[in-house]
């Protein structure tokens, strides 16, 4: 089956603007979390959506923001873009989000603010 | 923090060696997952230890785990230039959330 496809993979925005992620799970996944990932401070949670509700959220600013469908796809903006938050943007699905479950990631999604 | 804390932070060996990465975490746990990731990629999931399990195996990976140390290793035996990655361990927060260590960078050199 296919895995969890994010895109783009690659962009630069400059300072200021605004960019939307996009994360499709893999076929039947309910769940997809978002984290950040930055040389200076790892793998940051950002949020999680299960069934078009967002259920947790990490320690970022309203800046980030996300979405999920119907079918499950999700979306994630960041607005007026800061120089820290170049990073990797990872994106990974489940079936529930619980306890005993592991995540299927995406190849993620490298933006790069001038 | 909330996150665990993987020991050595880089690791270099030669192939054909064992590699041995070791991490540490804070809250009582369910399960330990470890995963590794390639430069710049996603993450893919490696092996999931249960808190009543001591030790799992997995082709060429040994993972133990110590919940009274609350502490996990991860061996890959007879490694392989293929290796080279960053490897992490992870621990739920609760059901809300995987929370990942800073990582192990492993460069397998040939």
């Amino acid at each position: 089956k296919a895995g969890v496809t994010q895109t783009p993979r690659y962009l630069i925005k400059t300072r200021g603007q605004q960019v939307t992620l996009s994360c499709s799970p893999i076929s039947g996944h309910r769940s997809v979390s978002w984290y950040q990932q930055t040389p200076g401070q790892g793998l940051q949670f950002l949020f999680e959506y299960f069934s078009e509700t967002q259920r947790n959220k990490g320690n970022f600013p309203g800046r980030f923001s996300g979405r999920q469908f119907s079918n499950s796809r999700s979306e994630m903006n960041v607005s007026t873009l800061e120089l820290g938050d170049s990073a990797l943007y990872l994106c990974a699905s489940s079936l529930e989000l619980s306890g005993a479950n592991v995540l299927t990631f995406g190849a993620g999604s490298r933006l790069t603010v001038l | 923090s909330q996150q665990g804390e993987e020991d050595p932070q880089a690791l270099s060996i030669q192939e054909g060696e064992n590699a041995t990465m070791n991490c540490s975490y804070k809250t009582s746990i369910n399960n330990l997952q470890w995963y590794r990731q390639n430069s710049g990629r996603g993450l893919v999931h490696l092996i999931l230890i249960r808190s009543n399990e001591r030790e799992k195996h997995s082709g060429r990976l040994r993972v133990t785990l110590d919940t009274s140390k609350k502490s996990s290793s991860l061996l890959i035996t007879a490694s392989r230039a293929a290796d080279t990655a960053s490897y992490f361990c992870a621990t739920w927060w609760g059901a809300q959330k995987l929370v990942f260590g800073q990582g192990t960078r492993l460069t397998i050199n040939p």
